[in-house]
């Protein structure tokens, strides 16, 4: 079974609207941890944010939010305003366990498009 | 954030020969890095944990003997992709795992294309 789901392979935004990516995932383990990565087509892997599983709020970083339903399992990742610049792949990725390695297992990622 | 660094950035060798990528943290000391593959339109697929000062832990389906994994310093971990051949071309991307309190990101390096002719 898919640990992480990414459901959007492709996604298109106009200019200076905000963004939904959507990531669902699936664990038994009570302590995990939830991240988003931006990878443009040089081929980096940009950190853009986290969200712990004992986190009480949502975590954000300038534009970038994460909207994190732990009942549904699900940890969105919303982008206001988006930029031309934003165009790119997104990964989410988890690690699940407080001392489990720290290995990251990533979804099949969504590639965004911003439209001017 | 932490900065990771990769080199060479792309490499092209011949078949049959062996090519070492190395990953460095720049301002930071890293006990444990990662060493992933990525094929175009892909996600990353894990190849192996490096843990300085002892042997590497691969994936599943990763040849050890081909992909030699070497951590012998807080700041520098290896990877030799040996005998090298066509199917091997791919995208090669560490990071570097950090710790802060019950917290832990990974930063990852800007990656390295190799081309195996």
């Amino acid at each position: 079974a898919q640990k992480i789901t990414q459901t959007q392979p492709g996604m298109f935004v106009q200019e200076k609207e905000a963004v939904t990516l959507d990531c669902t995932y699936d664990t038994s383990d009570p302590s995990y941890g939830l991240f988003w990565y931006k990878q443009p087509s040089s081929g980096e892997m940009i950190f853009l944010i986290y969200q712990g599983s004992y986190d009480q709020q949502n975590a954000t970083e300038g534009r970038y939010s994460l909207n994190f339903q732990k009942a549904r399992k699900s940890a969105n990742l919303v982008i206001s305003a988006s930029q031309l610049g934003d165009s790119a792949m997104y990964f989410c990725a988890m690690k699940e366990g407080y001392n489990q390695g720290g290995k990251l297992i990533f979804g099949q990622g969504t590639e965004l498009s911003v439209k001017p | 954030g932490a900065v990771v660094s990769q080199h060479p950035s792309w490499v092209i060798c011949k078949s049959g020969t062996s090519v070492k990528i190395e990953c460095r943290s720049l301002d930071f000391q890293a006990t444990t890095m990662f060493w992933y593959r990525q094929f175009p339109k892909q996600s990353l697929m894990l190849m192996a944990t490096s843990n300085e000062g002892s042997k590497a832990t691969y994936e599943q389906g990763v040849e050890k003997d081909k992909f030699l994994i070497n951590h012998a310093s807080l700041t520098l971990s290896t990877l030799t992709v040996t005998s090298a051949h066509p199917e091997d071309s791919s995208f090669y991307i560490c990071s570097a795992r950090v710790i802060r309190g019950v917290d832990e990101t990974q930063y990852f390096g800007p990656g390295t294309r190799l081309l195996v002719l």
